[in-house]
């Protein structure tokens, strides 16, 4: 069945950096896009990177741009977000997603919990 | 991208039905019929219930319903049972040169 599991997350001080990732089984990892939404303690959910199936395009969110790097290892079958310049604004539980289509994620992982401290 | 605008909260009895409101502008909701809905209990990932405007993905109730009329989305919940109760959220997609918006989220509460 199709499985995303997120690994990477933890605490770390503002201006450091992290990488996560979320291996992808169960499907053809190259039919789809990929997402990375993440929701800050207690706040709604929010966009922060996609990725589209076949590699090419890359969108993040403003809040985000020049800092993070969303990225894919087909053979590994592994999405990735590089994160870097980590702000306390940051910290959330990061999820990714499969795009079914159009931002119609049908698939997400448990999420992983990234603490910015100060 | 601004958000897409959702009351915060909206409640029912069992059994009744409620819908909860997503409105956007001409470059997002109105422009596209690309718009989804999740829904989110405490501590646990988002589920999509309904995408395309109108679609159910396989194991959706169909007490679920979407709708869009302009630029605003509704979803329907009819026949409230006491596992709805959850946040949910729209979104839509903004084009093909930008990452789609989320609304704020509305708690839904079964009375």
């Amino acid at each position: 069945q199709v499985q995303l599991v997120e690994s990477g997350g933890g605490v770390v001080q503002s201006g450091r950096s992290l990488r996560l990732s979320c291996a992808a089984s169960g499907f053809t990892f190259t039919n789809h896009g990929f997402q990375w939404v993440r929701q800050a303690p207690g706040k709604g959910l929010e966009w922060v990177a996609a990725i589209s199936y076949d590699g090419s395009k890359q969108h993040y969110a403003d809040s985000v741009k020049g800092r993070f790097t969303i990225s894919r290892d087909v053979p590994k079958s592994t999405l990735y977000l590089q994160m870097n310049s980590l702000r306390a604004e940051d910290t959330a539980v990061y999820y990714c997603a499969r795009d079914a289509s159009f931002y119609s994620c049908d698939h997400w992982g448990q999420g992983t919990l990234v603490t910015v401290s100060s | 991208q601004s958000a897409l605008t959702q009351s915060p909260s909206a409640s029912g009895s069992p059994g009744q039905s409620v819908t909860i409101s997503c409105t956007g502008t001409s470059s997002d909701v109105g422009a596209y019929n690309y718009v989804s809905w999740y829904q989110q209990h405490p501590g646990k990932a988002p589920k999509l219930m309904i995408y395309d405007v109108s679609k159910r993905p396989s194991g959706v109730p169909d007490r679920f319903s979407g709708s869009k009329s302009g630029n605003t989305a509704s979803l329907t919940v009819s026949g409230l049972q006491a596992e709805d109760e959850a946040d949910y959220y729209c979104t839509s997609y903004a084009g093909s040169n930008t990452l789609g918006v989320f609304g704020g989220g509305t708690k839904l509460t079964v009375l």
